[in-house]
């Protein structure tokens, strides 16, 4: 069965920063991977996802997610953090017939 | 296009209830998905609809079902109520044309107390 590793459950960075939070799974077949954020009161947005094309993966607002299976990881970046990244963010892993299976989630502080 | 929309956003219920939750998927939408998200849990997989039938399920008590009508819009009932089911729900819908790395759109969920 799939699952998905988020170390941290809250990273806190200055604004202007480098974000990495960081995300390993596990899966028996080739995956599909996503990251969501969500802020305060919402449901989930997608920012990237990766679906076997390039292992670089850029998505919304700067975020990019690189694809390494040798690692089974799949960490997202951005180079320079502003307030508004402030969210929780998700990681999740598709594979085979079975639905989405989501990390626990890390809390993004950024710090002014 | 509007988004995925879910009613109602809060509810409040006593133990024993039971409730109904309702999703209107994206339009063209024919894959309705729904999650149960608490602080313990993280977000916790509960079923998958498409075209009126029951896809997957995730590892819930028969307290927990759902359904989805013919132009795509899905219910979820809890019945008997437990405090542990406190949470937030969320709805997702996918276009759904068989490819599985089809992305979820996500409503804003129904916030459930149980009191």
């Amino acid at each position: 069965a799939q699952s998905v590793t988020q170390l941290g459950s809250h990273v806190s960075v200055s604004e202007g920063a480098l974000v990495l939070l960081r995300c390993n799974y596990s899966s028996s077949v080739p995956p599909y991977l996503f990251w969501y954020v969500q802020y305060p009161n919402q449901g989930l947005q997608l920012l990237l996802k990766y679906t076997s094309a390039a292992t670089l993966v850029k998505g919304i607002n700067g975020f990019e997610a690189e694809f390494k299976k040798s690692e089974t990881s799949f960490h997202l970046t951005k180079p320079s953090a502003h307030m508004s990244d402030a969210a929780e963010y998700f990681c999740a892993v598709l594979s085979g017939n079975t639905p989405l299976v989501f990390g626990k989630g890390t809390r993004l502080s950024v710090i002014a | 296009k509007a988004g995925v929309t879910q009613t109602p956003r809060y509810l409040i219920k006593t133990r024993g209830q039971q409730v109904t939750l309702s999703c209107s998927p994206i339009s063209g939408h024919r894959s309705v998905s729904w999650y149960q998200q608490t602080p313990g849990q993280g977000l916790q997989f509960l079923f998958e609809y498409f075209s009126e039938t029951q896809r997957n399920k995730g590892n819930f008590p028969g307290r927990f079902s759902g359904r989805q009508f013919s132009n795509s819009r899905s219910e979820m009932n809890v019945s008997t109520l437990e405090l542990g089911d406190s949470a937030l729900y969320l709805c997702a819908s996918s276009i759904d044309r068989g490819r599985r790395s089809e992305t979820q759109y996500f409503g804003p969920g129904t916030r459930l107390l149980v009191l």
